[in-house]
């Protein structure tokens, strides 16, 4: 069972362009919504990450949008550039119980051309 | 992240041999975690460690083993490699608020 669904599998923008990648998640447990950002050769790090009880979370050119009762999030690029082209990760996860873990997108690979 | 790394950073092996995939990290985590990457499957977590006496199996963890030799170190093997075990392995570390995971720079497995 996916718990956390990720679209698109790749995007294509042109530089200067919008970015927006989407997820959706189940289980409505999940209390925290981190995005990951992945370039070739290197181990994924933490880009911007959002918590259910706000509707938006702004980093510079990043921002995550979270819709709870849509059980949706998504991230947005704003003025995309080539440095941005990397695979993204969503992902979610739940800080009560003792099962603290994250569950991940599958992963988009977003090219910004020049 | 140089704080954690992971050795060897490519391996080829053959089907039935044992391997061991190794971590160490100097950023004094207690939780430690062990993912699977496949090209359009994303990230999927084979096991995890809250501290050196508790491991966690993850969603995929049936071919695998872990040891957690101390706080800082945590061993990923496969005992038998088969070739459906060719991936990208990383290691991953967090401290007690949990959120925030900071990634090694992969072991490349291939079984040939």
């Amino acid at each position: 069972q996916q718990q956390v669904k990720q679209s698109p599998q790749s995007l294509i923008v042109q530089k200067g362009g919008i970015s927006i990648i989407n997820c959706a998640y189940e289980n409505t447990a999940f209390d925290y919504f981190p995005w990951y950002q992945q370039f070739p050769g290197k181990g994924p790090a933490l880009l911007i990450a959002i918590r259910p009880d706000v509707s938006e979370k702004k980093e510079g050119r990043f921002t995550i949008s979270f819709n709870k009762s849509a059980k949706q999030f998504s991230l947005h690029i704003m003025d995309s550039q080539p440095g941005d082209s990397a695979t993204y990760f969503c992902a979610a996860g739940y800080s009560g119980g003792s099962n603290y873990k994250l569950t991940f997108g599958k992963g988009t690979l977003l090219t910004v051309n020049p | 992240d140089a704080d954690v790394t992971q050795t060897p950073r490519n391996r080829i092996t053959k089907t039935g041999k044992r391997i061991m995939l190794e971590c160490s990290q100097t950023k004094g985590h207690d939780r430690m975690y062990w993912y699977r990457q496949d090209p359009g499957l994303g990230l999927r977590l084979i096991y995890y460690s809250f501290d050196v006496k508790d491991i966690n199996k993850g969603e995929i963890s049936d071919g695998y083993s872990v040891s957690r030799q101390a706080q800082a170190k945590f061993s990923l093997s496969l005992e038998s490699a088969i070739p459906n075990q060719t991936a990208l392995y990383f290691c991953a570390t967090s401290d007690l608020a949990w959120e925030t995971q900071y990634f090694g720079p992969g072991t490349r497995l291939l079984v040939l």
